[in-house]
């Protein structure tokens, strides 16, 4: 079956730095990803879309300039949480699309990232 | 824009009882589809079943079935034979079909945490 890796799996970074989360598929091409931020107890809240080659799509509220995406492969993408803070600390899930199979997406099995 | 709406928070069942989970969404689309995810305590996201809204068929996955009613917007799941393993925070979630190029992306409920009871 499909699989979707993320790396790494928990981050404690320290705040004002950067840190940056890799999202993989390791069996499929990708041509889509999506990065999405999930509160505990919450329901997973899209960030941006990743498309490969090009730039990403972000979602209102958003911070482009604070969540750099690239999608540099058919097979990754990254997600750089620049200049952190102790508000940013969050459960992060990407998921990416199979080109030939249009309407599934895979979940990866998300970062932990807890800024001090 | 699509909203997605699971108006049970919380939902319990007996181990070895039935249960059904309630969702219903809001699209002016005809081209979609519908999805359960399963999200256990490990957080991994695991699709349980999905729809395509141009079948009339339910569908159905081993315990696991739909009651898709398109004119109302609904989107039920029953678990049958509920299993201790089946707690879990279940999300219902639509997604576009391929209108213009969309990207497919997915609109997800708040979800419904479900307990299994021994």
């Amino acid at each position: 079956g499909a699989v979707v890796s993320q790396h790494p799996s928990r981050v404690i970074c320290k705040s004002g730095t950067s840190v940056k989360i890799e999202c993989r598929s390791l069996d499929f091409q990708a041509t889509t990803m999506f990065w999405y931020r999930q509160f505990p107890k919450k329901s997973l809240m899209l960030m941006a879309t990743s498309n490969e080659g090009s730039k990403a799509t972000y979602e209102q509220g958003v911070e482009k300039d604070k969540f750099l995406i690239n999608h540099a492969s058919l097979t990754l993408s990254t997600l750089t949480v620049t200049s952190a803070h102790p508000e940013d600390s969050s459960f992060y899930i990407c998921s990416a699309r199979d080109r030939a199979v249009r309407y599934e997406q895979y979940f990866g099995p998300g970062t932990r990232l807890t800024v001090t | 824009a699509q909203t997605v709406t699971q108006s049970q928070p919380e939902m319990s069942v007996q181990e070895a009882e039935t249960v059904t989970l309630s969702c219903t969404y809001d699209t002016s689309e005809s081209d979609y589809y519908l999805f359960w995810y399963k999200q256990p305590p490990s957080r991994q996201m695991i699709l349980v079943i999905r729809q395509e809204a141009y079948k009339q068929q339910n569908a159905t996955e081993n315990r696991f079935s739909v009651n898709f009613q398109k004119a109302a917007k609904s989107f039920s799941l029953k678990i049958s034979d509920s299993q201790l393993g089946d707690a879990a925070m279940y999300f219902c979630a639509y997604g576009r079909g391929n209108s213009g190029g969309s990207n497919y992306k997915l609109t997800f409920g708040k979800g419904t945490l479900l307990t299994v009871n021994p």
